[in-house]
């Protein structure tokens, strides 16, 4: 089955020591996004990718970072993870196609902790 | 005013209830709008695109009404498997990709 795939599911990571999250995704959409989600609250938008065209968040932290090498993976990196940074982290997929479709398709998410 | 702005619940209801949610947002340019549920620590899953008209899927309807900027989700006959948190999304812009997610309402059905 076509899906969105986040590996790992569960992370653990000291503070301050780099981590990197993975994507991917097989349904050949256009747009990939991150979302970092804390406990009783919205998902909330850190980056997103049109093609190859990365669109940051204004309020987005310098500490995270993201790549996309292709269509179908996107990376997220946390440079120096801090205690505030430990969250379910959501990547994101969308069609975008011509007649607007803009349904976002989720992974499994990746939850993070920091020691 | 917050984007989009929905019940802050929690809701509990017995089981075979009827339920309602109610969200509204803040941009009237506002081009798409969307039910999402979300299961404790699972990811949110579309439940439901939201159309001018108004649209039913089995137990659930959804219903937008733009001129008070307001969106609503009805459940019928609830189960016990429809205790969940229920997120209220929009595409505020049509310029661009993002989706602007509601805090969620917490349904929990009781037998």
């Amino acid at each position: 089955d076509a899906m969105v795939i986040q590996n790992p599911r569960y992370q653990v990571t000291q503070f301050g020591k780099p981590v990197t999250l993975s994507c991917s995704q097989t349904l050949n959409h256009n747009v990939m996004y991150w979302y970092q989600q804390k406990s009783s609250q919205a998902p909330k938008l850190l980056f997103h990718y049109y093609d190859k065209d990365f669109n940051n968040e204004a309020d987005t932290p310098d500490n995270f970072q993201s790549r996309r090498p292709n269509t179908s993976f996107c990376f997220l990196d946390i440079r120096s993870p801090g205690l505030g940074d430990a969250a379910m982290y959501l990547c994101a997929t969308s069609p975008r196609l011509a007649g607007g479709e803009d349904t976002q398709y989720f992974g499994p998410g990746t939850r993070l902790t920091v020691l | 005013r917050k984007e989009v702005e929905q019940d802050p619940g929690p809701f509990n209801v017995p089981e075979g209830a009827t339920v309602a949610f109610n969200c509204t947002y803040s941009n009237s340019a506002s081009q798409s709008f969307f039910w999402y549920r979300q299961d404790c620590r699972k990811e949110p899953k579309l439940l439901m695109s939201v159309y001018s008209s108004g649209n039913e899927d089995g137990r659930f309807t959804a219903q937008l009404n733009r001129a008070s900027q307001y969106i609503s989700l009805l459940i019928r006959d609830s189960k016990l498997s429809d205790s969940a948190t229920y997120l209220c999304v929009v595409n505020m812009r049509k310029s661009n990709y993002k989706l602007t997610f509601g805090k969620g309402t917490l349904l929990t059905v009781n037998p």
